[in-house]
């Protein structure tokens, strides 16, 4: 089974610029959650879409936004960038259980994105 | 709100030795508690879940405990290889209803020759 997939892995931008990162989950995983990793911060949960729905969201301001499409696959767009944005985009999934409990995540290899 | 501690922040050992890392969390209320392993530039790979009701977790050579009433949580590896070498993060999820992670900022361990 393939696993989490994130395009592209490398991004640069300018400031000003917006961008947008995708991931596809694993097959059959349903819900995603996408998570910035900085070496002042580390990782720092971001959102997560499960059924095409914005379930929880961390503490970010509103130009980082996402979908989730019929497919599973999620989006994730970041407007008005700013240099403290460059950092490492990581996407999870998981499976969803009938009661509505999330399995362990598995990870992508991250989008690196530099804002220049 | 959860916070995740993990200490130390980095690690040296030669190879063949046993070792424990630490991680602390000061709401006990978790759901389960995830240990992953991350190499420079990468993703995180998944090694062990250990559920709330679960005391331990096991694979290969990697143990992971669970004490809630204490709220810590320790990754033992045994027989270390340079293999190894890596960022090791624990992270917590509070709901099992809700993919948050709450991830310390990890132990760089390095396994030498």
């Amino acid at each position: 089974k393939a696993g989490v997939t994130q395009t592209p892995r490398y991004l640069i931008k300018t400031r000003g610029q917006q961008v947008t990162l995708s991931c596809s989950p694993i097959s059959g995983h349903r819900s995603v959650s996408w998570y910035q990793q900085t070496p002042g911060q580390g990782l720092q949960f971001l959102f997560e879409y499960f059924s095409e729905t914005q379930r929880n969201k961390g503490n970010f301001p509103g130009r980082f936004s996402g979908r989730q499409f019929s497919n599973s696959r999620s989006e994730m767009n970041v407007s008005t960038l700013e240099l403290g944005d460059s950092a490492l985009y990581l996407c999870a999934s998981s499976l969803v259980t009938l009661a509505g409990e999330r399995d362990t995540q598995y990870f992508g290899p991250g989008t690196r994105l530099t804002v220049l | 709100k959860q916070e995740v501690t993990q200490i130390p922040a980095a690690l040296s050992v030669p190879e063949g030795e046993n070792l424990v890392l630490n991680c602390s969390f000061t709401d006990s209320a978790i759901y389960n508690l995830q240990w992953f392993r991350q190499d420079p530039g990468k993703g995180l790979t998944s090694l062990l879940l250990i559920q709330s009701s679960q005391r331990e977790q096991t694979s290969g050579r990697l143990n992971a405990s669970l004490d809630k009433s204490s709220g810590r949580s320790t990754l033992y590896i045994a027989a270390s290889q340079p293999g190894d070498s890596a960022t090791y993060l624990c992270a917590a999820i509070n709901t099992g209803t809700a993919s948050k992670l709450t991830f310390g900022t990890g132990t760089r361990l390095q396994v030498t020759l």
